[in-house]
């Protein structure tokens, strides 16, 4: 049973671009969380989603930012129009259920030049 | 809202001597506590979880911790550590109602020396 998954590990973009971030979850999790990480410090929560709804996205920063997590496929969070500020480790986990022990993947380290 | 400190960013120790890794919380509900370990490079990998009954938890890897709700702390322990357990590990906590996103400490980086 293979893990979650994410790719690419490692994006690097140009101030500016769009940055796509894939994840996908283990086998039978139907609950996707996305977090990031900043150098030296621990993981803070973006969003919540739960197969094509967002259930709670209250650490997402209101610009920029989106994730969806289609019916068929993996889970996307995009960012556009990269900054600096946004070079970061981005973790995606899931669970099998709301309140299930969450199992993270191996992240995607975003540098923006 | 909840708090986590872990108030060692950095813990050095020479290989087969023990550990404490500490971890105190703030939150005005009652919580579930996790302890997370990261390797270089890779996610997350939970070590051991605090969700009710006995205070002393035993996890992966021969770590423990104890919850102490008196002291709001949940410190993880090993007895002996190998050079195989350098990495950054996480406390975390999540409210036992509702919802279960959980606020992550800073990381301490344990380092272990031969």
């Amino acid at each position: 049973n293979a893990g979650v998954m994410q790719n690419p590990r490692h994006l690097v973009r140009r101030r500016g671009q769009e940055a796509r971030l894939r994840c996908s979850p283990m086998k039978g999790h139907s609950h996707v969380y996305w977090y990031r990480q900043l150098p030296e410090e621990g993981l803070k929560f973006m969003v919540y989603l739960q197969k094509e709804n967002i259930i709670d996205e209250s650490g997402m920063p209101k610009e920029r930012f989106s994730a969806e997590f289609p019916k068929e496929g993996p889970s996307i969070l995009r960012i556009q129009q990269v900054v600096r500020g946004d070079s970061a480790a981005y973790f995606c986990a899931s669970s099998q259920g709301a309140r299930e022990t969450q199992y993270f993947g191996p992240g995607t380290r975003l540098l923006v030049l | 809202a909840q708090s986590v400190t872990q108030l060692d960013s950095q813990v050095p120790v020479f290989e087969e001597a023990p550990v404490e890794l500490r971890c105190n919380y703030s939150s005005s509900v009652s919580v579930y506590l996790f302890w997370y370990v990261q390797y270089p490079n890779q996610g997350l990998q939970l070590l051991l979880k605090y969700l009710s009954g006995s205070t002393l938890v035993k996890g992966i890897n021969g770590f423990e911790a104890e919850f102490n709700k008196s002291q709001t702390s949940f410190h993880l322990r090993k007895p002996s550590v190998h050079i195989s357990d350098t990495a950054e590990y996480f406390c975390a906590v999540t409210p036992s109602g509702g919802s279960y996103i959980p606020t992550f400490g800073r990381g301490t980086s344990l380092i272990v020396h031969p």
